[in-house]
């Protein structure tokens, strides 16, 4: 089935620096979705982008959605501890009505 | 307050002894699936539900199956677990489908010995 790769699997930064995680699909995509989840606890619901080229921002993390509407990236600014966790992509897949992660970046974040 | 609720949290059980994991949702929300997550594997989707009595197959089915009898409740059932179904469940739910925002439980850590 349709697949997204996201990349990296495993990042770690100090405290104020960037970090920018992808999602890249071989195909075009209806559109993304992105999850936060913190060490133990549920995926959360971050934003979804939909149109070709989209920029959306959430305060330091700003979302982008490629022209081609094959890939995706989130970026944050000025990392924070408070960013720690594992940020995953979701794109439709199927008949639109399943929904599939990519396998997640992890985020460490270290003073 | 608006949530979707799983039980148990944490289930330790042998191979072949039927279990059910409760899910359910005060959200009336149309949409619902399950999730297991593995280590490297991400999220994966087992089934998913757009409606009451309508229910499909995600990534994942083998040796699961669900029922969506009411709105509010998506049970996932495994007749006989086996040590590969040693994960971390996840029940979601939407308003509508999957385009929607997914509010997901707060998991259920499922050990099969």
């Amino acid at each position: 089935g349709q697949q997204v790769m996201q990349i990296p699997q495993y990042q770690h930064v100090q405290e104020g620096e960037d970090f920018t995680t992808y999602c890249n699909s071989s195909t075009t995509l209806s559109n993304i979705q992105w999850y936060k989840q913190r060490p133990g606890g549920h995926p959360v619901f971050l934003i979804q982008l939909v149109k070709s080229g989209e920029v959306k921002k959430q305060k330091r993390l700003t979302f982008q959605f490629g022209e081609a509407k094959k890939n995706s990236s989130l970026h944050i600014t000025a990392t924070q501890t408070t960013d720690v966790g594992t940020y995953f992509c979701a794109i439709l897949t199927g008949t639109a009505s399943k929904l599939t992660f990519g396998t997640g970046t992890r985020l460490q974040v270290t003073l | 307050e608006a949530q979707v609720t799983q039980n148990p949290r944490y289930l330790i059980t042998v191979t072949g002894k039927k279990l059910t994991v409760t899910c359910s949702q005060n959200m009336n929300h149309e949409y619902m699936s399950w999730y297991r997550q593995d280590p490297g594997l991400g999220l994966r989707q087992i089934y998913y539900s757009m409606n009451v009595e309508v229910t499909d197959k995600g990534d994942v089915p083998e040796g699961y199956k669900v029922s969506r009898k009411e709105k509010r409740n998506f049970p996932l059932i495994l007749e006989s677990p086996s040590p590969n179904q040693t994960s971390l469940y996840f029940c979601a739910s939407s308003f509508w489908s999957s385009y929607n925002e997914q509010f997901f439980g707060p998991g259920t850590r499922l050990t099969v010995l």
